[in-house]
Parts: C-alpha cells; structure tokens; sequence
C-alpha cells in the first residue's frame, strides 16, 4: 500500500485565520515533505522532514510552520496568510533507505486544495 | 540552470496508440535518480516509473517504459495503447543523490497529454 493522506482536501480561509493542514502515511516512511504547487507549475519544495527532525526549509516565510509529531503525522500550520499563497498543497513520504542513505520513491498524498482570501 | 527539461507543453494523442513525453536532464552527479509521475486534473501526483542512473536495463511498468538514454542525458516516457485515462499532467523529476537523506526532487515543467478518442 502507497497511501498518503491529506486532509482537508480543499481550505478557505482568510488572510487572519489560524488553520492547519494534516498529512499521513502508515507505510513506515521515516522522511516527509511538504510541496507547494501554483496552477499549471511544478510543485516546489517547502519542507523536509528526516526521522521526524525538519532537515530541510527551503526558505519558506514564516507563517507557514511545519511539525512532525510522530513517523506518521506531518502538519503545516498556516497563520496570517497572503492571497499569493493560494494553492495546491501536497504532502509526501518516502522511505529513508538502510544505513540512513538514499530516500528513495516519494509518494505523494492527494493535495489540500488552499484558497486565501 | 534548468535542470529538467521537458520541451513539450501540450500533446493530442489518439487512442490506443504509444505516445512518447521528452525528457532531457542536468546534472554532473554520478547518482541519481529519474522518476516520472502523472498528476490529473484531480491533483494527486501519481508515481509511474523510476530509473536509477546505474542501471544498465530501461525500465517498464505496465505499459509504461522509460527510454533512458545516459549519454544523452535524456529519460523520455513511453506509454503504449493509450487510453482515456491517460489524460494528464506528466512531469519528469531527478532525485541527485549527492546529500543522503536529504535528496531533493527537481521537477520539470510538465506536459499535458490529452488522449482523444
């Protein structure tokens, strides 16, 4: 089984608001990401988590703020946010390979759809 | 630099028959990865395929397969006997293996593949 989830799938919100977004997985991964994908781009990567510690912040403003409770769970707090940070959301896992390596496949979850007003 | 290159924005398809999405890559590590994924209009980013960079055999999926042309830096996905389904958004992506663990993916700008039938 490959499942990620996400929920929810679609948030709107205002540029005051506090929400979060959820992600998880149940496949044992031990590495998480958080993506940011615009209509018609590719998705950019914002976070990176290892061994649920963030190893990689791919200078993301403030106001988003990612945690990593447990192997399983990956959120993304969302606070005081901007109408240009609108968009497409996606979580992934993958597995960290033996030896603390090579990460190999990323599976992605089906997306929060994000609308900021 | 870019560092994935697909040059087609939009392709027509006809039903059942193979079609071919380009994609040519950079880079100057010795290892690395190169995966396909198919995002329809829903959002999910679907894994399709993947080639390590040592592999010596193209790899195949169903009815996918990847030509992976190493000297020519280039990974084009073949898909046979389209179908409807089919119609997606399709990006490349390389995974350089040169900082374990924290690999990044870094995706191309897509294609969309519209099957008409």
């Amino acid at each position: 089984d490959t499942e990620v989830t996400q929920t929810p799938k679609h948030l709107v919100m205002g540029m005051t608001n506090k929400k979060s977004l959820k992600c998880e997985q149940h496949m044992g991964h031990r590495a998480m990401y958080w993506y940011k994908q615009k209509a018609k781009k590719p998705p950019e990567l914002m976070f990176v988590y290892s061994y649920e510690k963030l190893s990689i912040n791919e200078s993301v403003p403030s106001r988003f703020s990612p945690e990593c409770p447990n192997s399983s769970l990956l959120n993304l707090h969302l606070h005081a946010l901007q109408p240009e940070d609108s968009a497409l959301y996606l979580c992934a896992s993958s597995q960290i390979l033996a030896g603390g390596g090579r990460t190999d496949t990323q599976y992605f979850g089906p997306g929060t759809r994000l609308t900021v007003l | 630099a870019q560092k994935i290159t697909q040059t087609q924005p939009g392709m027509f398809v006809q039903e059942k028959e193979a079609v071919t999405l380009d994609c040519t890559y950079d880079t100057s590590d010795q290892s690395y990865g190169l995966f396909w994924y198919k995002q329809p209009s829903s959002g999910e980013m679907i894994f399709l395929i993947y080639q390590g960079s040592y592999d010596e055999q193209n790899a195949t999926e169903g009815r996918y397969s990847l030509n992976f042309q190493k000297a020519r830096k280039s990974a084009n996905l073949v898909i046979s006997a389209s179908q409807l389904g089919d119609s997606a958004m399709y990006f490349c992506a390389m995974r350089e293996d040169f900082n374990f663990g924290n690999e990044k993916l870094t995706f191309g700008t897509g294609t969309r593949l519209t099957i008409i039938p």
